[in-house]
C-alpha cells in the first residue's frame, strides 16, 4: 500500500524555539495533506489541509502565524512550530491519500517543548 | 460542517464473543465513511470505507460495518472478538470525494477484549 513517511518521530526542545516536522509521500503524489493533532486519549484533531503550491487551510481556532505549513512539492509538506511553549506539546501526525479514498498516515511525531 | 460521533469511550468485550463500536454521523450531502484503528505505539491504519454499493462493508481483520442512511450510523463490527483486537477505533466521515475534501474523525473508541 501507500506510504507516508513523517519526520522525526520525537523531539525534544526548548520553549521558544521552532521545530520542523516533514510528511512525505513515498510512493504517490499528493496535491493536498493533511496535518492532525493528537492530544493524549483524545481523538485527532484536524489542523490544517496543506495544499501543493498554495497556502494552507486552516480550521477555525489554529494560528497560521504558529503553525507554520508549507507544501513546496507534490511529495513533500512540512509543519512548523514557531515559538514553541509547553502547551504546543502533542502528537501531530500527516496523513495523505493517493486516490481520494482511504487516508495513509504518517507513524507521528511526539512534540515535548520543555 | 460534518461531524461524527462515537457515543462509547470504551467498549468491553470478552473473546470470542461479538462486537459493536458505534459511530454515527452527520453530513449534508452523501457520506463517505471509514474505520481506522491505532494500535499502541504505532499509526493509524485502515479498516475499512463505505463510499457507495452495498450497506455491508467488510474491511481487515475480519471486521465490518454496516450502513444505516435512515440512523445515519456506521457502527464497527465483528462476529468473535480476539485479545489481538484491542486497540483505539476511530470513525471518520468525509463530505465530498476530491482530494481536498477534509476528514473528520470521531472521538475514538477504546475497544478492550479479556481473554
Amino acid at each position: 500500500g501507500a506510504v507516508v513517511s513523517q519526520h522525526p518521530s520525537w523531539v525534544i526542545c526548548k520553549s521558544g524555539t521552532s521545530v520542523k516536522i516533514e510528511c512525505r509521500s513515498l510512493d504517490f503524489q499528493a496535491t493536498t495533506m493533511f496535518w492532525y493533532r493528537q492530544f493524549p486519549k483524545q481523538s485527532l484533531m484536524l489542523m490544517a489541509t496543506s495544499n501543493e503550491g498554495s497556502k494552507a487551510t486552516y480550521e477555525q481556532g489554529v494560528e497560521k502565524d504558529k503553525f507554520l505549513i508549507n507544501h513546496a512539492s507534490l511529495t513533500l509538506s512540512t509543519l512548523t512550530v514557531t515559538s514553541a511553549h509547553p502547551e504546543d506539546s502533542s502528537f501531530y501526525i500527516c496523513s495523505a491519500t493517493p486516490n481520494n479514498e482511504k487516508l495513509f498516515f504518517g507513524s507521528g511525531t511526539q512534540l515535548s517543548v520543555l | 460542517a460534518q461531524s461524527v460521533a462515537q457515543p462509547e469511550d470504551q467498549v468491553n468485550v470478552a473473546e470470542g464473543n461479538p462486537l459493536t463500536v458505534k459511530c454515527t454521523y452527520s453530513v449534508s450531502g452523501n457520506p463517505y465513511l471509514f474505520w481506522y484503528v491505532q494500535y499502541p505505539n504505532r499509526g493509524l491504519q485502515f479498516l475499512l470505507k463505505y463510499i457507495t454499493g452495498d450497506n455491508l462493508v467488510k474491511g481487515s481483520y475480519g471486521f465490518e460495518a454496516e450502513f444505516n442512511k435512515s440512523q445515519t450510523s456506521f457502527h464497527l463490527k465483528k462476529p468473535s472478538a480476539l485479545v489481538s483486537d484491542s486497540a483505539l477505533y476511530f470513525c471518520a466521515v468525509r463530505e465530498g470525494y476530491s482530494s481536498a475534501s477534509k476528514i473528520i474523525f470521531g472521538s475514538g473508541t477504546r475497544l478492550s477484549i479479556r481473554p
